[in-house]
């Protein structure tokens, strides 16, 4: 089965506002992680990256949080806009060359 | 930099039929990954290509098929359709190793 889930579906949030999207994983062997951003009718976009040896990584108004000890991650969004409003999901490798496993999903709506 | 193309986008196909995609990566790039997208069991991994060798292997039956070619472009092939084939299929590739996947819009079928 996956060994990378999410806590909440859905979530709302006013623009503006900070968004924070949960993620679980249990495989501890997982060496990197990736947030990925869908909008209606498109593919996966690559968002933000974080390697197993780091445990914070900032890009662009989104910001990645590792925690290793409870295999938790999770993306903030800052100043959430209404272009914002997609599913995301995350998405873990284990070492070698083994697929990227997604998680099913949190679908952020925006609320202007 | 031209993106991962996919065609066609959409298809309407029966049971029992056969279904063609295609897949150009980006330029450059020779890994080409296959991922299934359906609303109940989210981004499944179908396979992965490299140098026209499949490095991995999900877990679909044997009707999913794929291949690359030398100029890395890739294909993928479903047999006998079921209609639990309906979903979106999505391409991605990367430079060398599948992990920082980027996706094309995806070929969505429905098989009636």
């Amino acid at each position: 089965g996956e060994s990378v889930g999410l806590h909440l579906p859905t979530l709302s949030v006013q623009e503006g506002d900070n968004s924070i999207i949960n993620c679980a994983y249990s495989n501890s062997a997982s060496d990197y992680f990736i947030w990925y951003k869908q909008e209606s009718g498109k593919g996966p976009q690559f968002i933000i990256d974080i390697r197993s040896n780091m445990d914070k990584r900032q890009g662009q108004r989104v910001t990645v949080l590792l925690n290793k000890t409870v295999k938790h991650l999770s993306l903030q969004i800052a100043a959430t806009q209404p272009g914002d409003s997609a599913v995301y999901f995350c998405a873990e490798i284990t070492s070698g060359n083994t697929p990227l496993v997604f998680g099913k999903g949190t679908r952020l709506s925006v609320i202007a | 930099k031209a993106g991962v193309t996919q065609t066609p986008r959409y298809l309407i196909k029966t049971r029992g039929q056969q279904v063609t995609l295609s897949c150009s990566p980006i330029s450059g790039h020779r890994s080409v990954s296959w991922y299934q997208q359906t609303p109940g069991q989210g981004l499944q991994f179908l396979f992965e290509y490299f140098s026209e060798t499949q490095r991995n292997k999900g877990n679909f039956p044997g009707r999913f098929s794929g291949r690359q070619f030398s100029n890395s472009r890739s294909e993928m092939n479903v047999s006998t359709l079921e209609l639990g084939d309906s979903a979106l299929y999505l391409c991605a590739s990367s430079a060398d190793r599948a992990e920082k996947l980027f996706f094309g819009s995806g070929t969505q079928l429905s098989v009636l």
